[in-house]
Parts: structure tokens; sequence; C-alpha cells
């Protein structure tokens, strides 16, 4: 099983509506959770970072995570054909001296 | 501050051939991460460094090294280039053992032939 998996999508809503990506990841000890937005041709940038049961907002970003299933999902609410991208899960492992493990990414195509 | 900085930003190489792939933060960063990133795919941990004189391995470190000899500067060295090197790279810096988030560089992208 692979440490963090993602669909890789194409995921495609259209302007306005909610986009909903999932995570799910092996390591039951991971603490901190990551999404990072990469734009085709560029180098990833952190949007979101969830450490805690729960929801986590910014925006029309949400965050959510749950230990106990091992998923971690990202909301993004009034969609924006600019949010077109991948999205990359990111977390740390609970052993390997704060080394980022990333899954392959969804692409998000947002649609006008 | 020009954040995390990478030179070149593409090259192509001949098999066998050598190259090193330059990495400087600005920033004071201890932490500092090489990864690589084949299409479609997610980032591989190459190597990292956690100070100045400081290395150890990531997932794929086979045909690579990396030296720290500055808090600055984090060079990737590939010697004996092959194929399955053509790749987008990425440097990355984070603050210390208590920050969580880490800077990425614009990236070099390699192709081998």
């Amino acid at each position: 099983q692979k440490e963090v998996e993602q669909n890789s999508g194409p995921l495609s809503v259209p302007e306005g509506a909610i986009a909903s990506l999932n995570c799910t990841y092996s390591d039951r000890g991971s603490q901190s959770f990551f999404w990072y937005r990469q734009y085709s041709g560029k180098s990833p940038e952190l949007i979101m970072f969830i450490y805690s049961n729960g929801d986590k907002e910014d925006g029309r970003f949400t965050a959510q995570l749950n230990k106990a299933s091992q998923y971690v999902s990202l909301l993004i609410r009034d969609s924006q054909p600019s949010d077109s991208a991948t999205y990359l899960c990111a977390l740390y492992l609970a052993t390997g001296f704060q080394k980022l493990v990333f899954g392959t990414g969804t692409r998000l195509l947002v649609s006008p | 501050n020009a954040g995390v900085t990478q030179t070149p930003k593409f090259r192509i190489l001949k098999i066998g051939q050598s190259m090193t792939l330059q990495c400087t933060q600005d920033m004071n960063h201890n932490y500092m991460y090489w990864y690589r990133q084949d299409p479609g795919m997610g980032l591989k941990l190459i190597y990292y460094s956690v100070g100045a004189g400081i290395t150890d391995k990531g997932e794929v470190p086979n045909g690579y090294n990396v030296s720290r000899s500055t808090t600055e500067d984090f060079p990737l060295r590939l010697e004996l280039a092959a194929p399955s090197q053509t790749s987008v790279y990425f440097c990355a810096s984070k603050a210390s053992s208590s920050s969580y988030e880490q800077y990425f560089g614009p990236g070099t992208r390699l192709t081998v032939t």
C-alpha cells in the first residue's frame, strides 16, 4: 500500500461549484498533513496545513482530517478557473525525521 | 529576499555525463531538501540536510550525491547521467525542526538522452 494515495483525476467541476479532493494515508502515526497546489510547470505552493481532527477553514479552502479513518480532504468553495491545477496531498511520517511524503496529486479542472 | 533559487532552469545531458544542480536559499533555513518529480507523479525525496555538514538519504538517492558546506547552498551532483534521471528537480528549505512549511525553488527540468 502506498503511504499517500490520491485519485489522479482529472476532477472536473463548473465554476462556482464545490470541488472535493481526497487523500488516504497508511501511517497511523502521521501527525501533520498538507495540501499543496501546483500549476503546470511551476513549483508546489502550500495552501493548507492541518494536524487536528476536524475542519480547518481558510477563505474558500477547508481541510478536513479524520485520523481514525486515515483520510484528509480539501474542499474548495466557489471554484474558479484559476483554481485549475494539480493538488498534492503530503504528510510527515511518524518516523523519518521531518521528511515530507507526497501523493501523486489530483488534477482539478474548473470550467467557466 | 529571493527565497529559494535554482540553476539552471533547463538542461539536456548526454548519457554518462555529469552535472551539478545548484540550490541557494537566503532565508537562513537549516533544513534543505532535494526532490524529483516525474511526469504525472508526486515528489520523491532524493536527499536532505538538517544543517551545514549534515546530509542524509531520502527515498531515491541512487545516482546522486550532495554536500552542504554552508547554510545557504545545497548542490545536487549527478554522476554518470542515465535516461531514468530525466525529471524535474525541486529544491526546498524549511526554517527548523519546529516549523512545518517547506519553501520550494522554481525547479530544474533535466533531460538525459
